[in-house]
């Protein structure tokens, strides 16, 4: 399978700061992207996606930044939230094979 | 829209017995659906994929026969865990898509507990 990895296990931050979540990738080819927020015992919520044609995309409070270059992926959450407070996966999709891997989490923790 | 439902959420079954899961796309029709397998604190390792009317594929390490995938209609893929036993213990979570590269949707999961 390809390797899709996180910087960060963990991360801390304070409420109302910015968060910032980064995640490599190994296939050059892969085509889309996606970031999943999971709760404690629950599937994975999609946050925001981006197509690698692009460099950039913004959501409500999220964006995420792509480097093909040096194959990275960040999520960037402004104003973070105890609710934000989750396990954040990034996933590659693979076009010719149809699937997404996923890297290993970042847990955010967000204190009040 | 796009919304998968699994069920059940819950299963704790005796060792030796088969479990089914049920994934099912709600308003949407999905050609594809993927199993996934979760361990607590870790990533989400891909299963196989369910392929509507034909069989599913397996990713390598997966048992086809301990695993069987049953993909009978465009909103309903079902997962059976044969024979089970303790280390099959896991959160099982299914995804589908209304098309091939576009925005994937996952179901709640299944908390499999076998005892």
């Amino acid at each position: 399978g390809e390797s899709v990895g996180l910087h960060l296990p963990t991360l801390s931050v304070q409420e109302g700061d910015n968060s910032i979540i980064n995640c490599a990738y190994s296939n050059s080819a892969s085509d889309y992207f996606i970031w999943y927020k999971q709760e404690s015992g629950k599937g994975p919520q999609f946050i925001i996606d981006i197509r690698s044609n692009m460099d950039k995309r913004q959501g409500q409070r999220v964006t995420v930044l792509l480097n093909k270059t040096v194959k990275h992926l960040s999520l960037q959450i402004a104003a973070t939230q105890p609710g934000d407070s989750a396990v954040y996966f990034c996933a590659e999709h693979l076009y010719n094979f149809n699937k997404f891997y996923f890297g290993s989490g970042t847990k955010l923790n967000v204190k009040p | 829209g796009a919304v998968v439902s699994q069920h059940p959420s819950r299963v704790i079954c005796k060792s030796g017995t088969s479990v089914k899961i049920e994934c099912r796309s709600l308003d949407f029709q999905a050609t594809t659906m993927f199993w996934y397998r979760q361990f607590p604190k870790k990533s989400l390792m891909l299963m196989a994929t369910s392929n509507e009317g034909s069989k599913a594929t397996y990713e390598q390490g997966v048992e086809k026969d301990k695993f069987l995938i049953n993909h009978a209609s465009l909103t309903l893929s079902t997962l059976t865990v044969t024979s089970a036993h303790p280390e099959d213990s896991s959160f099982y979570i299914c995804s589908a898509s209304k098309a091939r590269g576009y925005g994937y949707t996952f179901g709640s999961g299944t908390r499999l507990t076998v005892v």
